[in-house]
């Protein structure tokens, strides 16, 4: 058990719907990123939080969004969802300025 | 950009062999390096990290690996594999503001 965990973890949706899913990160931690993960390919960087301001994107379009709260716990938003955004969605939370990440089960959306 | 690539996807080993897998990565900088472990249906774990000092590196379960920084490598070895360890390997570099770039990870199949 890491202390993150994310919810839910599984979910359908279809596509062109809109999908938000949730993380709670370990405690004492105040930075979580967002990782996905397609079958066969290992884990993508999508952003990153600390202290409620995105601080780092990879090569995700605008309609992967995301929050940070003042708990630390976060959000990642996905709009006008497609066929290829199926895939298992990870959280990893971290201390600032100490970089091992620790990782939650993930969600798996399928979109259909 | 920060890139890493693992040369093996798919690996399988009898008991009790030997594991050496291969991981290569490209940044212009200094960078923290990581083996992270899937097991079958749980979290992403860290297997093992290197951040500076000693390059030869111990992790858990009997996995070591060492970085050769010439080589721009950071190879993952245990002298006797078990079938425990029948799971995917995920080689990761980071290079700056914590965000970790992965490999595609490598199954390995352990057979009894």
């Amino acid at each position: 058990e890491t202390g993150v965990t994310q919810s839910p973890t599984h979910l359908i949706k279809t596509r062109g719907q809109q999908v938000t899913l949730r993380c709670s990160s370990q405690s004492g931690h105040n930075t979580v990123s967002w990782y996905q993960q397609a079958l066969g390919q290992g884990p993508q960087f999508i952003f990153q939080y600390y202290r409620e301001e995105e601080n780092g994107r990879g090569n995700f379009p605008p309609r992967f969004s995301g929050l940070q709260f003042p708990n630390y716990s976060s959000e990642l938003n996905v709009n006008a969802l497609e066929l290829d955004d199926s895939a298992l969605y990870l959280c990893a939370s971290s201390l600032a300025g100490v970089s091992e990440a620790f990782f939650g089960q993930g969600t798996r959306l399928t979109v259909v | 950009a920060q890139s890493v690539s693992q040369h093996n996807h798919h690996v399988i080993l009898s008991e009790a062999a030997s594991l050496e897998l291969g991981c290569n990565y490209s940044y212009g900088g200094t960078v923290n390096l990581f083996w992270y472990v899937q097991y079958p249906g749980q979290h992403l774990q860290l297997l093992l990290k290197y951040f500076s000092g000693d390059p030869l590196v111990k992790g858990i379960k009997g996995f070591e690996a060492e970085f050769i920084k010439s080589k721009f490598s950071f190879n993952l070895r245990k002298p006797s594999v078990q079938w425990s360890d029948t799971a995917e390997y995920f080689c990761a570099v980071q290079g700056g503001y914590q965000k970790v770039t992965f490999g595609i990870g490598t199954k390995l199949q352990v057979i009894p």
